[in-house]
């Protein structure tokens, strides 16, 4: 069957470290993958889009891997920060709709 | 800015009510969905949309159905609410012209049936 799985355990850090969060994916070949932050209560926001022929994106203090034989995208945040505490859900594109998975909760602690 | 509206943020109905979810998008936009979230499970896809008076059904359209007379205005309904579609309904749009299009949501709306 079709799964994406990020870790539904929330993601404790200190600030100013690297947060690194998982998303990996099954029986899906995506073209594209995106990543979103939600807050509480608020709908999603879009951060990144990484395309199955890149390896690598940055946005300022974020990055987005994607490993399409790994079926694995990382989404990294480096000197975190409290206000980067959020639910952040990634998303691959598959027949012509995106496939959510349930977000992985960061928790930046000053 | 795009900006996505949703109708209310908080709504509360009685089990068998009909109730309807508006959601407007003023960025001219072809492409609107509706998604629910629960905990757990991730944004479910409901319906969607790629242009006026036309609809697709989602992974989750049972007990639901949606309207789009205008381009910009999307509406889900529910035709006689139950208690397990109590939940945070999100409305969002997307553009067409863009090949990777990001998906711009709006608040949501936390249904609760009782």
């Amino acid at each position: 069957s079709q799964k994406i799985e990020q870790n539904s355990e929330a993601l404790n850090i200190q600030e100013g470290k690297t947060a690194t969060l998982t998303c990996n994916y099954t029986n899906y070949s995506p073209a594209y993958l995106q990543w979103y932050r939600q807050d509480p209560g608020r709908g999603p926001v879009f951060l990144l889009l990484i395309r199955e022929n890149e390896k690598e994106k940055r946005k300022e203090r974020l990055k987005v891997t994607f490993d399409t034989t790994l079926k694995q995208s990382l989404f990294h945040i480096t000197a975190s920060q409290p206000a980067d505490s959020a639910t952040y859900l990634c998303a691959l594109y598959s027949s012509y709709k995106l496939i959510f998975g349930s977000g992985t909760r960061l928790l930046v602690r000053p | 800015d795009v900006k996505v509206t949703q109708s209310s943020r908080y709504l509360v109905k009685r089990t068998g009510e009909k109730v309807f979810l508006e959601c407007v998008q003023d960025m001219d936009h072809e492409n609107m969905f509706w998604y629910r979230q629960d905990p757990g499970l991730g944004l479910r896809l409901i319906y969607f949309s790629y242009d006026v008076k036309m609809k697709e059904k989602g992974d989750i359209p049972e007990g639901y159905s949606v309207s789009r007379e205008k381009k910009e205005r999307f509406s889900l309904i529910l035709e006689s609410a139950s208690t397990n579609q109590t939940s945070m309904y999100l409305c969002a749009s997307s553009s067409s012209r863009e090949r990777y299009n990001e998906q711009f949501f709006g608040p949501g709306t936390r249904l609760t049936v009782l």
